[in-house]
């Protein structure tokens, strides 16, 4: 089944401790992105990655990072998660200009920083 | 950057109802999707339609991409259609970013 996934799910921790969210997609897109959602402001996007080792900042890329190493994964770091980083978490990802635009979102991960 | 705006932003209907949702957009796009974001938070992908119309089930799509809007059909709405119905687009040359609108929050009453 052609899929993103996302983990974890759910997260709890405090501020200034190190977190990773993981993001893998198994559809061979060369297109990935992380979003964020909050109450107010929508979607918004983090950071994107057009394929392998290339990544670019979109509208809200302060205080992550984010890594493609391999085509399938593309990983979102919080070096020194803060509570206004609380918020829901999409990644996607897309085929781009070469297979066609449709993206796909991932179920989620809701971060709460305290 | 491009525009999204759609509406309306809230839409409360009985069951069996139908219903019309709009996207409108400020520039030429290579990509549109219609997203439902159900209670739990999922976005679920609806329809791909830069262009045309498309149908599945009780819910259509059309997009007019040279007057640069989309409608989304809900047919005989049920209570699981609530939740928020985005609408994203992907400018010429937004470089794959999807821009979101604000969303309609759709409640379908029993």
């Amino acid at each position: 089944e052609a899929q993103v996934t996302q983990n974890p799910r759910y997260l709890i921790t405090v501020t200034g401790k190190k977190l990773t969210v993981t993001c893998s997609q198994n559809m061979n897109h060369e297109y990935m992105s992380w979003y964020r959602q909050d109450p107010g402001l929508g979607l918004r996007q983090i950071y994107y990655s057009m394929n392998v080792e290339v990544t670019d900042k979109g509208d809200v890329p302060e205080g992550y990072k984010v890594s493609r190493k391999e085509k399938r994964n593309f990983p979102l770091i919080l070096e020194s998660p803060s509570p206004n980083q609380t918020s829901l978490y999409f990644c996607a990802s897309g085929g781009g200009i070469a297979h066609g635009y449709e993206q796909y979102f991932g179920p989620g991960t809701r971060l709460t920083v305290t | 950057g491009i525009q999204v705006e759609q509406s309306p932003p809230d839409l409360i209907l009985q069951e069996g109802a139908n219903s019309t949702l709009r996207c409108n957009f400020s520039d030429s796009v290579n990509n549109l999707q219609w997203f439902h974001q159900n209670p739990w938070g999922q976005l679920i992908n609806l329809f791909y339609i830069p262009s045309g119309t498309k149908q599945n089930g009780r819910l259509s799509a059309t997009t007019v991409a040279t007057e640069r809007y989309s409608l989304l059909y809900i047919s005989s709405s049920q209570t699981t259609d609530s939740g928020v119905y985005f609408c994203a687009v992907e400018g010429y040359n937004a470089g794959n970013m999807l821009t979101f609108g604000g969303g309609t929050r759709l409640m379908v009453k029993p």
